[in-house]
């Protein structure tokens, strides 16, 4: 069975610091992977997704993923956070195109 | 281009009373999907359409659950003699045929049950 583990269920950051976002996945056969954004009483927006082309993947807003098979993760970063960047990312995992399944969530927090 | 359009956005209800849900996903997505969220967890899939045919159920899914999507367009989410665990977000998503692993979602219902 697939599943995703996001490790810090919140993240603290400074403007203008390294964002990362941590997730690790288990899957039996290679995976898709997502990663979205969800701003309060929203949504899910896509940010980003990897389908077994290229292992660093480019999204919207400056977010960007790599996928690194040895390790099973797909960690999300953004070299320097902005204040609208504050929300939950939930990283997700699929099959051939069927259901999502998503981590728990992190809350990412952007101190001025 | 409009995006997935969920309708009520809210709702409270009373326990033991009926509600639906209804979801319209981006024109000409074959692939229509149902999740529900509760407080500090991330989504969790219900059920998902291919057109008309409702191919997978999760075992969230009770029987007091039941989704439709009669014609392939549209999809309604009733629950019947709801109960206060089902207070919960519930998100419809919906794909392009091209392009099934690519979810888009919309805005959510949110139900209260009291």
């Amino acid at each position: 069975a697939q599943s995703v583990t996001q490790l810090g269920s919140h993240v603290s950051v400074s403007e203008g610091a390294l964002v990362l976002l941590r997730c690790n996945y288990s899957s039996s056969v290679p995976p898709f992977l997502f990663w979205y954004v969800q701003y309060p009483n929203q949504g899910l927006q896509l940010l980003l997704k990897y389908t077994s082309a290229a292992t660093l993947v480019k999204g919207i807003n400056g977010f960007e993923a790599e996928f690194k098979k040895s390790e099973t993760s797909f960690h999300l970063t953004k070299p320097s956070a902005h204040m609208s960047d504050a929300a939950e990312y939930f990283c997700a995992v699929s099959q051939y195109g069927n259901k999502l399944v998503f981590g728990a969530g992190t809350i990412l927090r952007v101190k001025s | 281009d409009t995006g997935v359009s969920q309708d009520p956005r809210h709702k409270i209800t009373k326990r033991g009373q009926n509600v639906t849900f209804r979801c319209d996903p981006i024109s000409e997505h074959n692939r229509l999907y149902w999740y529900r969220q509760t407080l500090g967890q991330g989504p969790e899939f219900l059920t998902y359409f291919q057109n008309e045919a409702q191919l997978e159920k999760s075992r969230l899914l009770s029987d007091r659950f039941s989704a439709e999507r009669p014609k392939g367009s549209f999809s309604t989410l009733e629950i019947q003699r709801t109960e206060q665990g089902d207070s919960a977000m519930y998100l419809c998503a919906s794909s392009f045929y091209r392009d099934t692993d690519t979810q888009y979602f919309g805005p959510g219902t949110r139900l209260t049950v009291l």
